[in-house]
């Protein structure tokens, strides 16, 4: 089984629409985190937002935010106000176990997002 | 992340050759990665290192090797690059609430 799933292959959306995309992962460990990059055509991974496992509250940064449902096992990112750069490839992926990072990060497919004016 | 810089960016080398890329941080980072993106697979891991000579394997490891004598520098080595390794190879150096990645190397077997 897949341990992060990206359902949406792509997304058509209008600029200054809030965009939401998906995330289901995969997990029996306790302790695991949560991150979205995005990958515009240029190539580069930056990186956008955090979750940890045993965060209370919904990770944001500046127009993004994460929905994080711990019981539905959903990371979903919320980009609000779209602006014709967002449109680049998003990837989701988890980090699991409590080895402070040892084992690098699980990867979903990506979703492919573009704005449109 | 400006503090993780990969080189080559590019290289087109033969079938059979060794070939090696550099990665280098400024940041200090303990954990170091590297990861290969391929269409239709996604990213995914080949080797980590959890500090200075400790190093592991992951998902996709057969065919490379890694080393790291010192914390700044993360090194991959083809033994043998066949076609199947032309890919984007990215480093990434992180902590358990961060990751960030280098520029890529886009690697051609040829």
């Amino acid at each position: 089984a897949q341990k992060i799933t990206q359902t949406q292959p792509g997304m058509f959306v209008q600029e200054k629409e809030a965009v939401t995309l998906d995330c289901t992962y995969d997990t029996s460990d306790p302790s695991y985190g949560l991150f979205w990059y995005k990958q515009p055509s240029s190539g580069e991974m930056i990186f956008l937002i955090y979750q940890g496992s045993y965060d209370q509250q919904n990770a944001t940064e500046g127009r993004y935010s994460l929905n994080f449902q711990k019981a539905r096992k959903s990371a979903n990112l919320v980009i609000s106000a779209s602006q014709l750069g967002d449109s680049a490839m998003y990837f989701c992926a988890m980090r699991e176990g409590q080895g402070g990072g040892a084992d690098g990060l699980t990867f979903g497919k990506g979703t492919h997002l573009i704005i449109q004016p | 992340d400006a503090g993780i810089t990969q080189s080559p960016r590019h290289k087109v080398t033969e079938t059979g050759t060794p070939v090696t890329l550099r990665c280098h941080q400024t940041e200090n980072h303990r954990y170091m990665y590297w990861y290969r993106q391929d269409p239709g697979h996604g990213l995914r891991l080949i080797h980590y290192s959890y500090g200075v000579k400790d190093t592991d394997k992951g998902e996709v490891s057969d065919g490379y090797s890694v080393s790291r004598s010192k914390t700044e520098d993360f090194l991959l080595t083809l033994e043998s690059a066949t076609s199947s390794q032309t890919s984007v190879y990215f480093c990434a150096g992180g902590s358990p609430g961060e990751a960030f990645f280098g520029q890529g190397t886009r690697l051609t077997v040829v």
